[in-house]
């Protein structure tokens, strides 16, 4: 099955401490992104990659990291959490960056304390 | 700064009813897209128009974009239940390797 797959899905933790979110997809697809999603301001672009080893910063990359070492995997570093980093987090795909749907993961739900 | 905005923020409506929401941006995009969000989870996606075409349907799904007023609607006619949820559009903006979310339109379907 086609899919995007995130984890930890839920995740709580303390201001400080490193953490990775994971985001693998199935579909060869190149393009993925990282979005946080808060309430009122929809989803916002954190990192987006084009290739393998092509990443760039999206809208809001401020304390994030990520990586593009393998096509299907995408990963989203936090060095040093913030509680304002507290935010659900999409991982998306797709073929190409500009004229093709993108599909989603489920979702991360990260709440630093 | 946002590209895309949705308006009506939320929406109520009662089940056979035609829902439409709108959605304005700000600069020159290559196409817009629509999604669905049902409570939290994943986006799905919905429709996908580009910058050269006025009109787009995909069942009970009706885009209409208007390059010179930099806005779209999204039309659902004949609404069920399930269609309850939160739609966004998404933009791919002047730099084209972004993407641009509105912050969406709540629609509730009053069975």
């Amino acid at each position: 099955e086609a899919q995007v797959t995130q984890n930890p899905r839920y995740l709580i933790t303390v201001t400080g401490k490193k953490l990775t979110v994971t985001c693998s997809q199935n579909m060869n697809h190149e393009y993925m992104s990282w979005y946080r999603q808060d309430p009122g301001l929809g989803l916002r672009q954190i990192y987006y990659s084009m290739n393998v080893e092509v990443t760039d910063k999206g809208d809001v990359p401020e304390g994030y990291k990520v990586s593009r070492k393998e096509k299907r995997n995408f990963p989203l570093i936090l060095e040093s959490p913030s509680p304002n980093q507290t935010s659900l987090y999409f991982c998306a795909s797709s073929l190409g960056q500009v004229s093709y749907e993108q599909y989603f993961g489920p979702g991360t739900r990260l709440t630093v304390t | 700064s946002q590209q895309g905005e949705e308006d009506p923020q939320a929406l109520s409506i009662q089940e056979g009813e035609n829902a439409t929401m709108n959605c304005s941006y700000k600069t020159s995009i290559n196409n817009l897209q629509w999604y669905r969000q049902n409570s939290g989870r994943g986006l799905v996606h919905l429709i996908l128009i580009r910058s050269n075409e006025r009109e787009k349907h995909s069942g009970r799904l009706r885009v209409t974009l208007d390059t010179s007023k930099k806005s779209s609607s999204l039309l659902i006619t004949a609404s069920r239940a399930a269609d309850t949820a939160s739609y966004f559009c998404a933009t791919d903006a002047w730099n084209f390797n972004k993407f641009y979310f509105g912050s969406g339109t709540k629609l509730n379907v009053k069975p």
